[in-house]
């Protein structure tokens, strides 16, 4: 079954420090691959995500995230974060030629201190 | 106007009561879900209908019972709420191909 591995549960930066949030996932055909994030008491929104073509995307926001099929990985980078950076980051996968089901990873707190 | 709205936003109800939870999207998706984010942000996918038709039945007790008038509408309707049933649960929908779902504002359910 796919799964979603979110390194960090909880990262703590100063505002203008630069990011990378980890993600593995686990399935090995094609997948889709998304970056969501939510805003404290909101709900989620998606920031970026994958299906083909250049591994290095970019989103919102100043967001970028890589997909490297070789790691499994799906790394979330932002180079220099903002005091309204702070959410929950989730990383989400569907496994292609299966049903549209996305799922989660347990998402990442990031706290920006200003 | 809202994509994807659900009502109520808030929920506070004695356990052993039955609540339903609606939903509405106005994106023309087709297929629509039902998740729950518990009291450490996990979110879990319930169920998932395609053009009202039932297609991810997850592991959730029979007390959730999803029903779907038409392609637009996903309600969820829960008997003799627990305690464990306190969440935030999430309306989504999405286009054919898995494009990445839009969220509605979820209604935070307390059960008290």
């Amino acid at each position: 079954a796919q799964s979603v591995s979110q390194h960090n549960h909880h990262v703590i930066l100063s505002e203008a420090a630069s990011l990378e949030l980890g993600c593995n996932y686990s399935y090995g055909g094609t997948v889709n691959l998304f970056w969501y994030v939510q805003y404290p008491g909101q709900h989620l929104q998606l920031l970026l995500k994958y299906f083909s073509g250049d591994p290095l995307v970019k989103g919102i926001k100043g967001f970028e995230a890589e997909f490297i099929k070789s790691k499994f990985s799906f790394n979330l980078r932002k180079p220099s974060v903002q005091w309204s950076d702070t959410a929950e980051y989730f990383c989400a996968v569907n496994a292609m030629n299966r049903d549209d089901k996305i799922i989660f990873g347990k998402g990442t707190r990031l706290h920006i201190l200003p | 106007d809202t994509a994807v709205s659900q009502t109520p936003k808030y929920l506070v109800t004695q356990m052993g009561n039955d609540k339903s939870i609606k939903c509405e999207q106005n994106l023309g998706h087709d297929t629509m879900y039902w998740y729950k984010q518990d009291s450490k942000k996990f979110l879990k996918i319930m169920f998932s209908y395609n053009n009202k038709e039932l297609i991810i039945n997850e592991t959730v007790p029979n007390r959730f019972s999803p029903k779907s008038p038409d392609k637009a509408h996903l309600n969820l309707h829960i008997n003799s709420l627990e305690l464990g049933d306190s969440a935030v649960y999430f309306c989504a929908s999405s286009p054919p191909g898995s494009h990445g779902y839009t969220f509605g504002s979820g209604t935070r359910l307390t059960v008290v």
